[in-house]
């Protein structure tokens, strides 16, 4: 069984600054997915970013990168530049490939003025 | 692409009575679906998995009488609440990934059903 662990419950960042929201996970499978998520109040879910657990390069969209520890199995994600449309609440998540997921608890980020 | 809607967006519904919310995938065929049920400020907790033209797999917990899946086609599956309780009372969000292809492991979500029962 896989495990997603989001040790910050919620964290706050000032406008234009880098945050960094942490997530750890647990898993015995050697191929699989990760992915971060973005919940606005809207509760819609939109795909931040995703990682290749086969691929050692760190993935980036544009503000957003993550910085992918494999053997520590670690996998943060780095926002730049913060905008107060980022504030929601971010969930990590781990794929299968099987295609099934687990989720963290979910790190609420709210982004102040 | 990759788009997912779910309906309805929001329903309320008397106890007793069974509430059926859809999941489409409008642009790709999806073998796999899964629904998801959130309560307020706690992360996705997964109930089932979709299999088109198979039995749901449930987690543990999950009643499967009282939720009842049906993936009919690559496009559309269904989650049933069969007499709804106020407990059921949850948002409830499906799932669906691309048959094949890279995007096979990406979960496309729905917009969600906020259901309450009263």
């Amino acid at each position: 069984a896989q495990t997603v662990t989001q040790s910050q419950p919620e964290m706050s960042v000032q406008e234009a600054e880098t945050v960094t929201l942490s997530c750890t996970y647990d898993t015995s499978e050697s191929n699989y997915y990760l992915f971060w998520y973005k919940q606005p109040p809207s509760r819609q879910m939109i795909l931040v970013i995703r990682q290749e657990a086969y691929k050692q390069q760190n993935a980036t969209e544009n503000r957003f990168s993550v910085n992918f520890q494999k053997a520590a199995k670690s996998f943060s994600l780095k926002i730049s530049d913060s905008q107060l449309g980022d504030t929601a609440m971010y969930f990590c998540a781990f794929i299968s490939n099987a295609g099934k997921s687990t989720f963290g608890d979910g790190t609420t980020l709210t982004v102040k003025p | 692409g990759a788009v997912v809607s779910q309906h309805p967006s929001w329903v309320i519904c008397k106890s007793g009575t069974s509430v059926k919310i859809e999941c489409r995938s409008l642009d790709f065929q999806a073998t796999t679906m899964f629904w998801y049920r959130q309560f307020p400020k706690q992360s996705l907790m997964l109930m089932a998995t979709s299999n088109e033209g198979s039995k749901a797999t449930y987690e543990q917990g999950v009643e499967k009488d009282k939720f009842l899946i049906n993936h009919a086609s690559l496009t559309l599956s269904t989650l049933t609440v069969t007499s709804a309780h106020p407990e059921d009372s949850s948002f409830y969000i499906c799932s669906a990934n691309p048959a094949g292809g890279t995007r096979a492991t990406e979960a496309f979500f729905g917009q969600g059903t906020r259901l309450t029962v009263v």
